[in-house]
């Protein structure tokens, strides 16, 4: 029932392995979030593109590439992760949070479970 | 102190039960409140947003005080579906934006029959 598709639902990569994830989303939302989500704990963001622009880095690693290459689609591009990298990777959408106007509700994707062996 | 504060739980509660959350935010300059759920190895949903003085929806009922910085969230006759933990969620305006959302830790609901 979400309108946030992600995939690939799990993903298993070595260190030295580069991959993506993929995020679409249908709601015409120009809000895209990457969040990280480690067992029993919250989510974490990691990054915010407004209409495709990268507005917020919260000082991630570089070894996470985030690119926005339209205003449906984000992706995440992974390199030489390490095993704490380990979790689920969340992507969220919702409508521009402009500076003045109310932050709007974000709606989530399924995730992508990653393990970084 | 931390930003957006839950009680942890877990909550057990009977099948029909009432039960209420509370979280606490430290930004007094904070605007927008909601409250998700999240399923075991799921994504978050959200469940309600709380805008102003409150709001409910079915059996869901969400109260803000914007004084004592505190929202809550009741749940009437509980159902054996209602078992998630939910997650307090507050925005912090940051840079003259409204900033981004902040996740409580979340609290954690079984309900049993």
């Amino acid at each position: 029932d979400t309108e946030v598709t992600q995939t690939p639902k799990h993903l298993v990569m070595g260190m030295t392995n580069k991959k993506s994830l993929k995020c679409e989303q249908h709601m015409g939302h120009r809000a895209m979030y990457w969040y990280k989500q480690k067992a029993k704990k919250p989510p974490e963001l990691m990054f915010v593109y407004s209409y495709e622009k990268l507005s917020i880095n919260e000082s991630v690693p570089s070894r996470f590439s985030p690119e926005c290459p339209n205003s449906s689609l984000l992706n995440l591009h992974l390199h030489a992760l390490q095993p704490e990298d380990s979790a689920l990777y969340l992507c969220a959408s919702s409508q521009d949070s402009l500076a003045g106007v109310l932050p709007y509700e974000q709606y989530f994707g399924p995730g992508t479970r990653l393990t970084v062996t | 102190r931390k930003e957006v504060e839950q009680d942890p739980g877990p909550f057990n509660v009977p099948e029909g039960a009432t039960v209420a959350f509370n979280c606490t935010y430290s930004n007094s300059a904070s605007q927008s409140f909601f409250w998700y759920r999240q399923d075991c190895r799921k994504e978050p949903k959200l469940l309600m947003s709380v805008y102003s003085s409150g709001n409910e929806d079915g059996r869901f009922t969400a109260q803000l005080n914007r004084a004592s910085q505190y929202i809550s969230l009741l749940i009437r006759d509980s159902k054996l579906s209602d078992s998630a933990t939910y997650l307090c969620v507050v925005n912090t305006p940051y840079g003259g934006s409204q900033g981004n959302l902040i996740f409580g830790k979340g609290t954690k609901l079984s309900v049993k029959p």
